[in-house]
């Protein structure tokens, strides 16, 4: 069945470092990708997204390219802050979206085991 | 615009004993789903609900059990607790048939079975 692979942490930075998390994924169709973030009791918050391949999602200094060739969606950012300390997961979700004509379909999400990020002043 | 709520927040449980979680989800969604997230681990998607009715389902056994409500809330059930069962159980709502969907998470229940 599909699953998602990350790297696994805890990874240890020093503010203004580059960051890097890697994610590969196996899934038979063609997924929707996902980075989610999970601050100190605290739920998840969607990070960013790519729904087709060589889209690149951002969001607050932080990337991930949908790569087919390598099935990979790697999370960079080039300059962390203590506040960026948290827990990262990659995501899939197994089905794509239809679109509102075909009524869409929100596929399950499946995550990866979570990276925990440190980002030490 | 309201987020996801969850309650309760935690909970204690006794083995055996039958829980019943609370999710309320985000104004102008018609989906919802619920997780279950171990510690260290990722979560797991436990199943779907859209119109009341169940629209995917993991890979758990169906002591797990749950309904949404005309409101679009939700209850996941879960009977005869075991000590596995201790988790984060997050609920998640989001807009089927949106093209821009995401799912909008709350922040959890945490159960704990002893």
């Amino acid at each position: 069945g599909d699953s998602v692979t990350q790297m696994e942490g805890p990874v240890t930075l020093s503010e203004e470092a580059f960051l890097t998390i890697n994610c590969t994924y196996t899934a038979t169709g063609y997924p929707s990708l996902f980075w989610y973030v999970q601050y100190p009791g605290e739920g998840l918050q969607l990070l960013l997204k790519a729904t087709k391949a060589d889209d690149k999602g951002s969001n607050k200094g932080f990337e991930a390219t949908y790569r087919k060739e390598t099935t990979s969606f790697h999370l960079e950012k080039g300059s962390v802050q203590v506040s960026d300390s948290a827990v990262y997961f990659c995501a899939l979700s197994d089905r794509p979206i239809i679109g509102l004509t075909g009524g869409g379909s929100q596929g399950n999400l499946i995550f990866g085991k979570g990276t925990k990020l440190s980002v030490k002043p | 615009e309201t987020g996801v709520t969850q309650s309760p927040t935690h909970l204690i449980k006794t083995r055996g004993q039958q829980v019943t979680l609370r999710c309320s989800s985000q104004s102008g969604h018609n989906t919802v789903s619920w997780y279950q997230q171990a510690l260290g681990q990722g979560p797991q998607f436990i199943f779907q609900y859209y119109r009341e009715e169940e629209n995917g389902r993991g890979n758990f056994p169906p002591r797990f059990s749950g309904l949404q409500f005309p409101n679009y809330s939700s209850e996941l059930n879960v009977n005869a607790l075991e000590l596995d069962d201790s988790a984060l159980y997050l609920c998640a709502s989001s807009r089927l048939g949106d093209p821009n969907y995401g799912y909008t998470f709350g922040s959890g229940t945490r159960l704990t079975v002893v």
